[in-house]
C-alpha cells in the first residue's frame, strides 16, 4: 500500500522561505495533497497536484512534482507567523478511498 | 471558514454514555468520511460513505456505528467507548462524480474532541 512519508519540524524566520517536502511509495498515486492543521483545528485544503502535473502555483505557494522520484515540495514564499502550523502531505488515487496523510511537519516561524 | 460543520465541539462522555457526533455538508458531496485524529498523530480513516451507502470500513470496533441519513448528513454513535478513544473525530466530504471513484480533494470540518472518562 501507499507510505507517505515528510519531515517532522521545520523552522524559519519571517520573511524567509519555507520549503516541506514529502515522499510517497505508489505511483498509481494520482492525486497529492497539501494541508494544514492550526492548534486545536480540523484540516484546511491548501493545494493539490494531479500527477500529470510538474508544478502549481497559487499565490505564496508553489507546489513541485518530480513523479519519477515520487517527491513532492511545497514552498511557502515570505512566510509569515500566521503559517505555524503542521502541514500535511497525503497521496490518494482511483479506487482507493483512502487518503494516505504523511505524520505531518511542524512549521515554526520566528519573528 | 469550512464548509463542512461539525456538532458538537467538545464532547465528554462516561463509558456507559450512549452520545452522537453530527456531520453536514451542503455543497452537493456525495461521499463523506470519519477520520480519528491522536495528539501529534494524522488523521486515521475510519468510514467512508459513498452516495449514502457504506464502502469502507477500517476494521472499526462496532462500539462505533456510522450512519449516513441523506447525501448532506453523516453521523457516528458512540457506545460504551474506552478511554483510549479520546481524539479528536473529524469529517470530510468529497465531490466524487462516480460511486467508488476516489479523486476528488477531501474537505475537512474543525473535528469534534472527544473525551471519554
Amino acid at each position: 500500500g501507499e507510505d507517505v512519508e515528510q519531515s517532522l519540524f521545520l523552522s524559519v524566520r519571517e520573511g524567509d522561505s519555507s520549503v516541506i517536502n514529502c515522499t510517497y511509495t505508489d505511483s498509481s498515486s494520482t492525486y497529492l495533497y497539501w494541508y494544514k492543521q492550526e492548534p486545536g483545528a480540523g484540516l484546511q485544503l491548501l493545494t493539490y497536484i494531479f500527477s500529470n502535473m510538474d508544478m502549481k502555483q497559487d499565490q505564496r505557494l508553489t507546489v513541485l512534482l518530480n513523479k519519477k522520484d515520487k517527491h513532492l515540495s511545497l514552498r511557502i514564499a515570505d512566510t509569515q507567523t500566521g503559517d505555524s502550523a503542521i502541514y500535511f502531505c497525503a497521496a490518494r488515487g482511483g479506487s482507493q478511498g483512502n487518503l494516505i496523510f504523511g505524520k505531518g511537519t511542524k512549521l515554526s516561524v520566528k519573528p | 471558514d469550512t464548509e463542512v460543520t461539525q456538532t458538537p465541539k467538545h464532547l465528554v462522555m462516561g463509558m456507559t454514555n450512549k452520545k452522537s457526533l453530527k456531520c453536514e455538508q451542503h455543497m452537493g458531496h456525495r461521499a463523506m468520511y470519519w477520520y480519528k485524529q491522536k495528539a501529534k498523530k494524522p488523521p486515521e480513516l475510519m468510514f467512508v460513505y459513498s452516495y449514502e451507502k457504506l464502502s469502507i470500513n477500517e476494521s472499526v470496533p462496532s462500539r462505533f456505528s456510522p450512519e449516513c441519513p441523506n447525501s448532506s448528513l453523516l453521523n457516528l454513535h458512540l457506545h460504551a467507548l474506552q478511554p483510549e478513544d479520546s481524539a479528536l473525530y473529524l469529517c470530510a466530504s468529497s465531490q466524487e462524480r462516480a460511486q467508488s471513484s476516489y479523486n476528488s480533494p477531501l474537505h475537512f470540518g474543525n473535528g469534534t474532541r472527544l473525551t471519554v472518562t
